[in-house]
């Protein structure tokens, strides 16, 4: 039972364009969210998070929103840039520790 | 240390060996978490530590994996009689806070990536 779903294994973005990455979850205890992203060997990398009481938090190029009603959040990346091509996961926390989806790779087409 | 750091980064076993996973976590913090990441797969939770008290262990798979904080800072797994079933990158994560609840962002080190033959 996979209570975090990223539904798109990839997603190609012209650079300059917008990356619209999303992710549904189904556990509604789930109070904070967190988008991480991760290159090959490395572990992932923190970048934007949103707690549950919040429906928008933006940092630079990236913003996360947050449709509770829907169990729904993304993360928008503008303008994309080449080295924003990785592998995103989303991952919610509830108790503690995270729960991740299954990550999109974002590939920035130059 | 600035980061979370892992070691060894790669790790080969026989099927039926003993290995021994390290993690050295941002200095000061008090949470610390495993985490099992197969390939193609989003990271699994395994077990957390604050400080040296082992809080939840939920995720282990078996009795064979064990872990250890026996004095608040390094951790350490254990997988006892390793499967190839066990193959995966092995990913640890620490966090500023104790029962902070859930808003309190985890930092991830590089991880161990255990190949069993």
């Amino acid at each position: 039972d996979q209570q975090v779903k990223q539904n798109s294994p990839s997603l190609s973005v012209q650079e300059g364009r917008i990356s619209i990455l999303n992710c549904d979850y189904t556990n509604s205890m789930f109070d904070y969210f967190l988008w991480y992203k991760k290159y090959p060997a490395e572990g992932p990398t923190f970048l934007i998070s949103i707690s549950s009481i919040k429906d928008k938090n933006e940092d630079g190029r990236f913003t996360v929103f947050l449709n509770k009603s829907a169990k729904h959040l993304s993360l928008h990346i503008v303008p994309s840039q080449p080295g924003d091509s990785a592998v995103y996961f989303c991952a919610a926390s509830g108790n503690e520790k995270l729960t991740f989806g299954t990550g999109t790779r974002l590939t920035i087409i130059p | 240390g600035a980061g979370v750091s892992q070691s060894p980064r790669y790790k080969v076993a026989k099927r039926g060996q003993d290995v021994a996973l390290r993690c050295d976590p941002i200095s000061g913090h008090v949470s610390l978490f495993w985490y099992q990441q197969a390939l193609g797969q989003g990271p699994e939770f395994l077990t957390y530590f604050q400080n040296e008290a082992q809080l939840d262990k939920s995720g282990l798979p078996s009795d064979r994996f064990f872990a250890e904080r026996p004095e608040g800072s390094v951790s350490t797994l254990k997988i006892q009689r390793t499967q190839q079933e066990d193959s995966a990158v092995y990913l640890c994560a620490s966090s500023r806070l104790g029962g902070g609840g859930s808003t309190d962002t985890q930092y991830f080190g590089p991880g161990t990536r255990l190949t069993v033959l």
